[in-house]
């Protein structure tokens, strides 16, 4: 059953233009959400969250959008750059008794080509 | 400040043998989490260790099994291994013992079973 689900395993966006990555999710009861970037032979590093009270939360080029009403998060690059090139985690946690863990998607991989 | 360590990077092992893998987290973080990434499945939660103690298991056989030590370094272990254990094996540390934070991953241990 999988909780969190990333239904785009792939993405192709010219450079300059807006990438927007899904994401999906089945638990009503999920606290926070959370996206990563993972290039090949790398392990994944974190870009950017999102609590479930809000429902926006922009850093730089990368904002979240999070429509709880529908379970639904996105991701938006705006203006994509050839290095956004990678595999984009969606996650969502619980805090649970005061420990983390953290449901991960399959996974879209972007490709943003000149 | 160094990162999360995994070792060794690269694993070959044949059906039926065990194998450990280790997880060095950031120096004062206390939980480590394993994944297990195979590809279009994305990160399956293994389990989540704090102070030494297992406080979260994801859906994975007996075979897969882990410890913490008090210097907060983690081993996971997987014994008879099969085929479909060929995996990306990542650990991730954090340091707040709540949740809703992010985790930093390590680069990994690529484990194939032949």
């Amino acid at each position: 059953d999988q909780q969190v689900k990333q239904n785009s395993p792939s993405l192709s966006v010219q450079e300059g233009r807006i990438s927007i990555l899904n994401c999906d999710y089945t638990n009503s009861m999920f606290d926070y959400f959370l996206w990563y970037k993972k290039y090949p032979a790398e392990g994944p590093t974190f870009l950017i969250s999102i609590s479930s009270i809000k429902d926006k939360n922009e850093d730089g080029r990368f904002t979240v959008f999070l429509n709880k009403s529908a379970k639904h998060l996105s991701l938006h690059i705006v203006p994509s750059q050839p290095g956004d090139s990678a595999v984009y985690f969606c996650a969502a946690g619980v805090i649970s008794g005061g420990y983390n863990k953290l449901i991960f998607g399959a996974g879209t991989r972007l490709a943003v080509h000149p | 400040k160094a990162g999360v360590t995994q070792t060794p990077r690269y694993l070959i092992k044949t059906r039926g043998q065990q194998v450990t893998l280790s997880c060095s987290p950031i120096s004062g973080h206390r939980s480590v989490s394993w994944y297990q990434q195979t590809p279009g499945q994305g990160l399956q939660f293994l389990f989540e260790y704090f102070s030494e103690t297992q406080r979260n298991k994801g859906n994975f056989p007996g075979r897969f099994s882990g410890r913490q030590f008090s210097n907060s370094r983690s081993e996971m272990n997987v014994s008879t291994l099969e085929l479909g254990d060929s995996a990306l094996y990542l650990c991730a540390s954090s340091w707040k013992p709540t949740g809703g934070t992010e985790a930093f991953f390590g680069q990994g241990t690529r484990l194939t079973v032949v």
